[in-house]
């Protein structure tokens, strides 16, 4: 399984870009990136996936170099309510493999 | 559509008890997961079904933790004998197809005390 390292934690305010960068450095080629959100007494949230390049949706970016071994989440311009933990995971995307695995995540905190 | 549904929301044992929590997953979901999560970590993946088959469940502590999902729809997670180390939330998630193209939905979880 490749193994993902993230800042434990970052500070931000309001209105601010917030960018995540997240370290896989053993990634396969079967292997996809994906970002989840969690605030407090909530499951994860799904945010974004991508395998490579850049993929964007309402919500966030997700910046992915040509090697593939890190990847930026990108949040623009967050608010109080973005302050939450947030995982960054590396695995197969077919859901008959091997479920994925989530590590220590970030923990944003998001000032006014 | 509805979420992923799981019960009870909070529950507190003693140690030694027994304990067991539900899942119904989403609507045509084939991919059900259940995941531990201790306070201040990620979650752990404990098992994993496809349908009413397990795919993985080599994280499971099988002398006292068990799970089934019949039917291949809601699932049961059982906990017999409790220890005090189970303290944490049991989250519940599914996927649909065969592609995580959309991840995984989660619920909101069970939170599991024991004392």
């Amino acid at each position: 399984l490749a193994k993902t390292t993230q800042p434990i934690s970052m500070d931000s305010y309001e209105g601010q870009e917030v960018n995540i960068t997240c370290s896989h450095n053993n990634i396969a080629t079967n292997d996809y990136i994906t970002w989840y959100q969690q605030f407090p007494s909530q499951g994860p949230r799904f945010i974004i996936q991508g395998y490579k390049t850049k993929v964007t949706n309402e919500v966030a970016s997700l910046f992915i170099p040509a090697d593939r071994k890190s990847s930026t989440l990108s949040l623009p311009r967050v608010s109080l309510s973005d302050t939450a933990v947030y995982y960054c995971l590396v695995g197969d995307a077919d859901t008959g493999r091997r479920a994925l695995t989530f590590g220590s995540g970030t923990r944003l905190q998001v000032q006014p | 559509e509805a979420g992923v549904a799981q019960s009870p929301r909070y529950k507190i044992i003693e140690k030694r008890q027994s304990v067991a929590f539900w899942c119904n997953p989403i609507s045509g979901h084939a991919t059900l997961y259940w995941y531990q999560q201790i306070l201040g970590q990620g979650p752990k993946l404990l098992i994993q079904f496809q349908n009413n088959g397990v795919v993985d469940d080599s994280q499971l502590p099988k002398d006292r933790f068990s799970a089934e999902r019949l039917k291949g729809v809601d699932s049961t997670l059982k906990i017999q004998p409790a220890k005090l180390e189970d303290s944490a939330v049991y989250l519940c998630a599914s996927s649909f197809g065969l592609k995580r193209e959309n991840g995984y939905t989660f619920g909101s979880g069970t939170r599991l005390t024991v004392v």
